[in-house]
């Protein structure tokens, strides 16, 4: 995989659903990978960043995990609420990259009621 | 705790006008970026600087140049606006790339 990309696209879930979004980057030369929320209007908000295989991370009802040696990280939400929608950002950082992000499109979350 | 700002919110050009969107961070941030947000293509790096003094090509970077002034602030120009430079842009800052990166509220720019 020469660029970032994640699945899927969108999703429209029911309140209280349990969901997950996948990214998958580039594993050679593999330096950091970045979670970040966007709200519609709003800019982005980091949400985790990511440095080691196997790593896991957890921030309330969302948690990430890294799989470094094949390139795929997952985002979950549990009990998805309303105010979790919104787009779901990765990107990684490869070695001697100066610190340079490559974003995928993102996964679009919708939270219904 | 202002973080990252960037002026001005919104503007509307004329092809072929040319204008500079600042950006200043107050967190003593080594790195500064410059993306363009546009439906369907995420955000898609147009100029970076890893520290002050240096600045490198992103994945877009056609029609801009960037100026690194000092630690604090980073600024983008657009020498002859076209409408394919209609789209909404973010300034970011970060210490390392271990570190997250902050953005700014983003400028509305559009081009006529």
């Amino acid at each position: 995989i020469l660029n970032v990309e994640q699945s899927p696209q969108s999703l429209h879930v029911q309140e209280g659903d349990s969901t997950n979004f996948t990214c998958s980057f580039p594993s050679s030369n593999f330096y950091a990978l970045h979670w970040y929320r966007w709200e519609t209007a709003k800019s982005p908000e980091a949400l985790f960043v990511m440095t080691l295989n196997g790593d896991e991370k957890k921030k309330g009802r969302i948690s990430a995990t890294l799989n470094t040696k094949e390139g795929y990280s997952y985002l979950y939400i549990k009990g998805s609420q309303p105010e979790d929608s919104a787009t779901y950002l990765c990107a990684s950082i490869l070695t001697g990259g100066g610190n340079k992000l490559t974003f995928g499109t993102g996964t679009q979350l919708k939270v219904e009621l | 705790n202002a973080g990252v700002t960037q002026t001005p919110k919104f503007q509307v050009l004329k092809t072929g006008q040319s204008m500079t969107l600042q950006c200043a961070q107050d967190m003593n941030h080594n790195s500064m970026y410059w993306y363009r947000q546009d439906p369907g293509m995420g955000l898609r790096l147009i100029y970076y600087s890893a520290s002050e003094g240096t600045t490198d090509k992103g994945e877009v970077p056609n029609g801009y140049n960037v100026s690194r002034l000092n630690k604090r602030e980073f600024s983008l120009r657009l020498e002859s606006a076209a409408p394919s430079q209609t789209s909404v842009y973010f300034c970011a800052s970060s210490d390392r790339g271990k570190q997250p990166q902050h953005f700014g509220d983003g400028t509305r720019l559009s081009i006529l």
